[in-house]
């Protein structure tokens, strides 16, 4: 167990619909990164929040949202979705805002859009 | 500018030789390159690091090897064993950028023979 926690482990779901992935840190870490990996794009950055705001972004699509909460945990809502969305959604946290901290990811959450 | 990219794409080797994977980038403000594993089922995990200050770091039988003016960095892994068979990612960030956003290669799965 890394420390971070990925919930759902697994999703499937139609196309067009909505949902949410939730990720808690682990315990003392403040910065989230959200990791899309797929077969054919490797590991791509969507977003980064480090104590609560967001820090940096990627090449994130506008259906795309995240939040960090006060409680650190945060959550990655999908919506509008499409075929192409079905990846491997990895959450990663850090003590601090840079990535020479280290990353601890999740185990992460598999989507499959049907 | 913001690719890393990583070569081979797999790799077979026996027990007890050297796996050797390489990586180039281009952008000459990136000044941390993780190395990250992945198993099966699993988030990657960061496995060793390096400055662009140092040409080798070693930590074990794992050794990253860098060449600033070449843009290039690769990870030696000595007296491989059949438990270092999964994927690896190479990785840079620049730290300066206020963000600890992470740009992955597109990952080499090792396969150790026994």
């Amino acid at each position: 167990d890394s420390g971070v926690t990925q919930t759902p482990k697994h999703l499937i779901t139609a196309t067009g619909q909505r949902v949410t992935l939730r990720c808690s840190p682990r315990s003392g870490d403040l910065s989230v990164y959200w990791y899309q990996q797929s077969l054919d794009q490797g590991l791509q950055f969507l977003i980064q929040y480090y104590n609560g705001e967001e820090r940096a972004k990627g090449n994130i699509l506008e259906r795309f949202s995240a939040q960090q909460f006060p409680d650190l945990h945060s959550e990655l809502n999908l919506s509008s979705l499409e075929l192409g969305d079905s990846a491997l959604y990895f959450c990663a946290s850090s003590v601090g805002d840079r990535a020479n901290y280290g990353y601890t990811f999740g185990s992460g959450t598999r989507l499959t859009v049907v | 500018q913001q690719q890393v990219k990583q070569s081979p794409q797999s790799l077979i080797v026996q027990k007890g030789g050297i796996s050797i994977i390489n990586c180039a980038y281009e952008n000459t403000a990136f000044d941390y390159f993780p190395w990250y594993q992945q198993f099966p089922g699993k988030g990657p995990a960061l496995l060793i690091a390096i400055r662009p200050d140092v040409s080798e770091k070693k930590e074990g039988r794992f050794t990253i090897s860098f060449n600033k003016s070449a843009k290039q960095f690769s990870l030696h892994i000595m007296d491989s064993q059949p438990g270092d068979s999964a994927t690896y990612f190479c990785a840079a960030s620049n730290d300066s950028s206020n963000t600890g956003k992470l740009i992955f290669g597109q990952g080499t799965t090792l396969q150790v023979k026994p």
